[in-house]
């Protein structure tokens, strides 16, 4: 079974530019997830979507952060305009269903300067 | 709101050592709870999975419980090895597909 795909693996740009990631989730996988995860932390929940429904959106920026995933399957996030504290590393996961394991990619690593 | 904790936040043993990674959560109407891995630079990966009606799992040296009640969870590592340095994270399910991750254990096994 492949994998959860996200790309690109790194980004580099300057506060005020905008960035996408985009991410494939595992074939047959409903639910999908967005995370940011700061260096020494635990993952925090920007997006969930079920299908191409969103699902739960509340700790999304939305005066900067967008995201969708207009066939239910890809996903793309994107950043406009990006500030210094949105270095992270973004995570894409996602799982069949609420009882079965949640999947992660590699994440995209974002450095704003 | 589901609070998850993670003690300790770092940890150094000595290879061949059992040891035991700790997680607990404020809210005890869970789904399930995951543990995952996670290496520098990379995505997690999923270690075990419990629901809300089981008491453990098991899959190699690795065996996690859950104590629902308390709002605990334990991963048991057996015979430790330097192979097992990484962070490992715990993650709760709520209703509304709610989850929560704890901060993470930092693991270093030394030769």
């Amino acid at each position: 079974e492949a994998g959860v795909a996200q790309s690109p693996r790194y980004k580099i740009i300057e506060k005020r530019q905008s960035v996408a990631f985009w991410c494939n989730p595992i074939s047959g996988h409903a639910t999908l997830y967005w995370y940011q995860q700061i260096l020494g932390q635990g993952p925090k929940l920007l997006i969930q979507f079920q299908n191409n429904g969103v699902v739960d959106d509340s700790q999304l920026p939305k005066d900067r952060f967008s995201a969708e995933r207009l066939k239910g399957v890809d996903s793309t996030l994107k950043i406009q305009p990006a500030k210094l504290e949105d270095s992270a590393v973004y995570l894409c996961a996602s799982r069949v269903g609420v009882n079965s394991p949640l999947h992660f990619g590699n994440g995209t690593r974002l450095t704003v300067t | 709101k589901q609070e998850v904790t993670q003690i300790p936040a770092a940890l150094s043993v000595p290879e061949g050592e059992n040891l035991v990674l700790n997680c607990s959560f404020t809210d005890s109407a869970i789904y399930n709870l995951q543990w995952f891995r996670q290496d520098p630079g990379k995505g997690l990966t999923s270690l075990l999975l419990i629901q809300s009606s089981q008491r453990e799992q098991t899959s190699g040296r690795l065996n996690a419980s859950l104590d629902k009640s308390s709002g605990r969870s334990t991963l048991y590592i057996a015979a430790s090895q330097p192979g097992d340095s990484a962070t490992y994270l715990c993650a709760v399910l709520n209703a509304g597909n709610m989850l929560t991750f704890g901060g993470g254990t930092r693991l270093m096994v030394k030769p």
